[in-house]
């Protein structure tokens, strides 16, 4: 199977800064990856597929980029609602692996 | 709009199965896979597997098979998932979410806890 590996596990920023992200998959997956957000005590929330479309309602701040194996997310300006737990998943054949999860913490 | 309303909290001995069911409103089952996903305590999340609700056809992570059985009953709108021979391991929130045709699940239950504790 096919294994998702986020980077890094946890960080800290201060408020308007930008923040990156990275999920590598073991083998290549294409454009396949999405990413959620899940904040604390919610139900995850779907940020973005096809590794960069950015989901409805979604505010710009967050773009995805990449392909095949290496991706990133990146929250342009860091705000203080975006205290949260970032995962990645595989969105093509099975198993759908999901990343360990970046915790993201305000500074 | 888009609902995934699930069953109620479960507590469960070792050894015994569990039962999660999903009801689906606002869109037309048959069009959609539902995804299954648990998260234990403090932990991320993991996908256990998917139903497509036309054909009854399932695919499972590697790790539950034998274990989950995952059905639909179309008349319904409601998927189910069964894990069996639980363990202590197996207390988790337990989510339904409908696979999104661009990729990924866009619409998630709101998550059923299942206990297991003797």
């Amino acid at each position: 199977d096919i294994q998702m590996t986020q980077s890094p596990s946890s960080l800290s920023a201060s408020v308007g800064d930008r923040v990156t992200i990275t999920c590598r998959a073991s083998q290549g997956i294409s454009y396949y990856l999405a990413w959620y957000q899940q904040k604390p005590g919610k139900v995850p929330q779907l940020l973005i597929y096809g590794a960069s479309t950015l989901q409805s309602g979604v505010p710009s701040r967050f773009s995805g980029s990449g392909s095949g194996t290496d991706f990133t997310l990146t929250i342009s300006s860091l705000q203080p609602e975006d205290v949260a737990t970032y995962y990645c998943q595989k969105s093509s054949s099975a198993p759908w692996t999901f990343g360990q999860g970046t915790k993201v913490e305000i500074k | 709009q888009v609902q995934l309303v699930q069953s109620g909290a479960e507590v469960k001995k070792p050894g015994a199965s569990v039962k999660v069911s999903c009801k689906a409103s606002g869109y037309t089952v048959t069009g959609y896979y539902m995804h299954w996903v648990r998260q234990a305590p403090g932990q991320g999340l993991e996908w256990m597997g998917w139903i497509n609700p036309k054909s009854g056809g399932t695919d499972y992570a590697q790790k539950f098979q034998g274990r989950v059985t995952m059905t639909g009953d179309t008349s319904i709108s409601t998927a189910y998932m069964e894990l069996s021979r639980l363990n202590s391991d197996d207390t988790a929130v337990y989510y339904c979410a409908r696979e999104y045709s661009g990729g990924g699940v866009d619409h998630w239950g709101q998550g059923t806890l299942v206990t297991v504790s003797s």
